[in-house]
């Protein structure tokens, strides 16, 4: 059974500092995938990560995957409070080509504070 | 962009009743993906359809069930309701096999239960 791992579950932070979310799942898996939300709304889809050392960017984020330690980051830079939100990995456990339901981390509850 | 659209928005049920969720995938989406999200949890999948047929099914209730229809759109019927089946649902939806197998989600509905 996939389990998947986030790392800090709770992350308090000063704006203008940088900081790492890390991601840990347990079975082989090419697809993973990040998701903001804020309280009470729904996911917001921020990265599609599809193979291994794929990274992306967007504006204070980048993230990476890394199959083969089954390790994805979610790096922010210079943090501002606009950034404060919940933020989901989740990976698609499937070895086909039609996908499956995610399994999603237990989150990491970000705070920006001034 | 057409968005995932999902009914009601917001539902206040009593113990015992019967509720139906509603969900209006992204157009030419052919999957349909509904997930559970208890105050402080992550995503809990319940249940997919593809082409109309069951293609995946989660951790659901037997009091559950669901289905997707000729246009697409699916309903959750959730019945004997339970003071634990407060939560926010969430529909999303995706196109298979799209290459990003990206899950779309919508608004959500919050049920409580009282």
């Amino acid at each position: 059974e996939l389990k998947v791992e986030q790392n800090p579950l709770f992350l308090s932070m000063q704006e203008g500092k940088n900081y790492t979310i890390y991601c840990n799942y347990s079975t082989t898996s090419d697809r993973l995938y990040w998701y903001r939300q804020d309280p009470g709304k729904s996911l917001e889809s921020l990265f599609v990560l599809l193979s291994n050392g794929a990274v992306k960017q967007e504006g204070r984020l980048m993230a990476s995957l890394d199959t083969k330690a089954r390790l994805s980051t979610l790096h922010i830079t210079a943090a501002v409070h606009d950034l404060s939100a919940t933020y989901f990995c989740a990976v698609d456990p499937s070895r086909d080509n039609y996908g499956q339901n995610f399994v999603f981390g237990p989150g990491t509850r970000l705070s920006v504070l001034p | 962009a057409a968005g995932v659209i999902q009914s009601p928005r917001h539902l206040i049920k009593e113990k015992r009743e019967t509720a139906t969720l509603k969900c209006y995938p992204i157009p030419r989406h052919d999957t349909v993906y509904w997930y559970q999200q208890g105050p402080g949890q992550d995503p809990q999948f319940l249940i997919s359809f593809y082409e109309k047929m069951q293609s995946d099914k989660g951790s659901i209730p037997d009091r559950f069930s669901a289905q997707q229809f000729s246009d697409y759109h699916s309903e959750l019927n959730m019945s004997s309701l339970e003071l634990g089946d407060s939560a926010l649902y969430f529909c999303a939806s995706s196109l298979k096999p799209s290459g990003a197998y990206e899950q779309y989600f919508g608004p959500g509905t919050r049920l409580t239960v009282t």
